[in-house]
């Protein structure tokens, strides 16, 4: 069974940086692309950032493009979301998904329950 | 950027009624498309992909069409648990700028 569980989330000023983590049980992360994806009431949904299965060809959204870094550590199957220069837009419940294919760009198979990211002064 | 657009925002409707879901896309998604429903305090989870392939467990009741720009989620025979947020997804440009529309809230009459 595929499980996904984010965590790292909080408070954290403008400017400021904070890592999300999602340990993934059930495959392999060198097996799917892997993704971020955020939401708020006001925005809705939004992708992120996506991690092809072979690690290689990390993609960004434009709002957090030079701000955060996709990751993984295939020896822990864990990915990761280093996010810096936060701003108050950020602020959003971050989900952790896995893709149904292995190069990015697929629809979205398998999401975590999220870790809430508030930025605040 | 691929804007998805749904429509109506919010749907009332009766237990047992059918309903049409619709999703626009600004230029041709051909059919990578997909649909997630999304019930309080819980993740999205995947209905449909494909445009109109049911995901693994998701009920006969569900079902999508459409290619292109336009495309359908109907939902025939409309049960209580169904009450929810529905959004439709593209998946179709690379590189990836994933997108999705705004959703729109089936709820109770």
């Amino acid at each position: 069974e595929v499980q996904l569980l984010e965590s790292g989330g909080g408070l954290v000023q403008p400017g400021g940086s904070l890592r999300l983590s999602c340990a993934a049980s059930g495959f392999s992360l060198r097996t799917y692309a892997m993704d971020w994806v955020r939401q708020t009431p006001e925005k809705g949904l939004e992708w992120v950032a996506t991690l092809s299965g072979s690690g290689s060809s990390p993609y960004y959204a434009d709002a957090v493009k030079g701000r955060f870094t996709i990751s993984r550590d295939t020896s822990k199957n864990t990915l990761y979301l280093q996010m810096n220069t936060l701003k108050f837009e950020d602020t959003a419940l971050y989900y952790c998904v896995k893709e149904e294919g292995f190069s990015g760009a697929d629809y979205f198979a398998s999401w975590g329950q999220g870790t809430l990211v508030t930025v605040s002064s | 950027e691929i804007v998805m657009t749904q429509s109506p925002a919010t749907l009332s409707v009766s237990p047992g009624e059918r309903v049409t879901l619709s999703c626009r896309a600004s230029q041709s998604v051909s059919r990578y498309l997909a649909w997630y429903q999304q019930k309080p305090g819980q993740a999205p989870s995947l209905l449909i992909y494909g445009a109109s392939t049911r995901a693994t467990g998701v009920p006969a009741r569900f079902s999508g069409s459409g290619s292109g720009t336009e495309f359908t989620l109907t939902i025939t025979g409309l049960k209580s648990e169904d009450f929810a947020v529905y959004y439709c997804q593209q998946y179709n440009n690379w590189p990836p700028t994933l997108t999705f529309g705004g959703g729109t809230k089936v709820e109770f009459k």
